[in-house]
């Protein structure tokens, strides 16, 4: 079965660093995505791993490794503007979109 | 500013009734996607088209049909709402169905009642 798992919640402090992690199952991979979902807004695009090892991009990095299934999105100098949801995807064989149901960030001043 | 446009924001819609979400692009993206979004559940993929003139079935298509006469406008029907299809609905589209960096819509909440 295809299944995507990441943590409901998560809190952490204004300029600290925060750790998302995400582990799949799907049939066949072409590639691990994260976006960023603000409340009652649309999901934006933050970051695209296809091969093992780590992307960085800013204050943002993501890191693969398709031997475990697993991934994880890293945030550094986390400002409050961050809050929002962060939602791990796999695209599968048909290179279709499997996505978990998102993992929750609130920042605390 | 270019991008996906999504009509209406929100609806009310009473049980029984047919209804038409709208989505248009104008990036001149080959797929297109409707997705649904419930809590505590991921977006949920429900009709596709990977190119005008082609659509497929997701995974929770029954009850919405779907047409794609040309490549910017993609709707999504509900031949008769249920109060199970209150959520959220998102239109995407992507350059091809084998590229990333889907770009969303701005969605639009429906509540049947």
């Amino acid at each position: 079965g295809q299944n995507i798992d990441q943590p409901t919640e998560m809190t952490a402090t204004e300029g600290a660093i925060v750790q998302i992690n995400c582990t799949y199952q799907t049939s066949g991979f072409n590639g691990l995505f994260w976006y960023q979902q603000h409340a009652g807004e649309a999901p934006t695009f933050l970051s695209y791993n296809v091969l093992d090892g780590l992307e960085e991009k800013g204050r943002f990095s993501s890191f693969l490794s398709r031997s475990k299934g697993y991934s994880y999105l890293l945030l550094k100098e986390l400002q409050m503007k961050d809050s929002a949801s962060y939602l791990c995807a796999t695209m599968d064989s048909n290179y279709q979109l499997i996505w978990g149901a998102g993992t929750k960030l609130i920042i605390k001043p | 500013t270019a991008g996906i446009t999504q009509a209406p924001t929100s609806q009310i819609l009473a049980a029984g009734r047919s209804m038409t979400l709208r989505c248009t692009q104008d990036m001149r993206h080959n797929a297109m996607y409707w997705y649904r979004q419930d809590l505590g559940l991921g977006l949920r993929l429900i009709h596709y088209s990977n190119t005008a003139g082609t659509t497929g079935k997701g995974e929770v298509p029954d009850g919405y049909s779907v047409s794609r006469a040309n490549t910017d406008d993609f709707p999504l029907t509900l031949a008769s709402a249920v109060p199970s299809q209150t959520s959220v609905y998102f239109c995407a589209s992507s350059e091809g169905p084998e590229t990333y960096g889907y770009t969303f819509g701005s969605g639009t909440r429906l509540t049947v009642v």
